[in-house]
């Protein structure tokens, strides 16, 4: 099973601050590794997949880099209804697919 | 548009059974696969199990694997869940999500459903 881990697991930050999430994959995922963005009572939403290709309609702010083992989502800048957990899920090595433990973005 | 309703989450006894329901609208269901996502309070995701787009190929985690099992009748637009000895561990928010692929597999989500909560109690 891959394993995935989120870094860090909280991140306090201000309206208009550039953002950087880690994830880090047990073993090689290729380029299978897609993030997810969920709100406080909402289901998850696909921001990317395939390491870097955003989903449909997911603003140009939102990107994501990495292959192999090390991954980031990167928010150029933070826009108020950004703050959110977000999630790392990979979909090379399946079953079963798996997913990172989250990381929080908090209003500083 | 692409919409999918969960339904039949409620309160089950240590060993019980329930069975849920996702019912898709606005997309040509035949084409996807469809997964199950569950998350118990407070924590993360946690993939359950997932039923490809013709009901041929079906894949468990091992935590559920011989306690639940996944069918779909595509003509009815539905998919079902049907989970057996239950146990506390299992208490969660059951979400169905659409596989992005198209006649195959990919194994990521592009449409979720609101999530139905199942809780698991004595």
């Amino acid at each position: 099973e891959v394993v995935l881990t989120q870094s860090p697991a909280t991140l306090s930050l201000s309206p208009g601050e550039r953002v950087t999430l880690s994830c880090r994959a047990s073993q090689s995922v290729s380029s299978y590794l897609a993030w997810y963005q969920q709100k406080p009572g909402q289901a998850p939403r696909l921001l990317i997949y395939d390491a870097s290709n955003r989903a449909t309609g997911i603003p140009a702010r939102f990107s994501g880099s990495g292959s192999g083992t090390d991954f980031t989502l990167t928010i150029s800048s933070l826009e108020p209804e950004d703050f959110a957990v977000y999630y790392c899920q990979q979909h090379s090595n399946w079953p079963p697919l798996t997913f990172g433990g989250g990381t929080k973005v908090e209003i500083k | 548009q692409v919409q999918l309703v969960e339904s039949g989450g409620g309160v089950a006894q240590p060993g019980g059974s329930l069975r849920l329901s996702c019912a898709a609208s606005g997309f040509t269901f035949n084409n996807h696969g469809i997964h199950w996502v569950r998350q118990a309070p407070g924590k993360g995701l946690e993939w359950v199990a997932v039923i490809s787009y013709d009901a041929s190929l079906k894949y468990f985690a091992e935590s559920v694997k011989g306690r639940f099992t996944i069918s779909r009748d595509n003509s009815k637009n539905t998919l079902w869940l049907q989970m057996n000895w239950l146990g506390v561990e299992d208490t969660a928010v059951y979400y169905c999500a659409r596989d992005m692929g198209i006649s195959w597999t990919r194994g990521y989500f592009d449409y979720w459903g609101q999530g139905t909560l199942v809780t698991v109690s004595s």
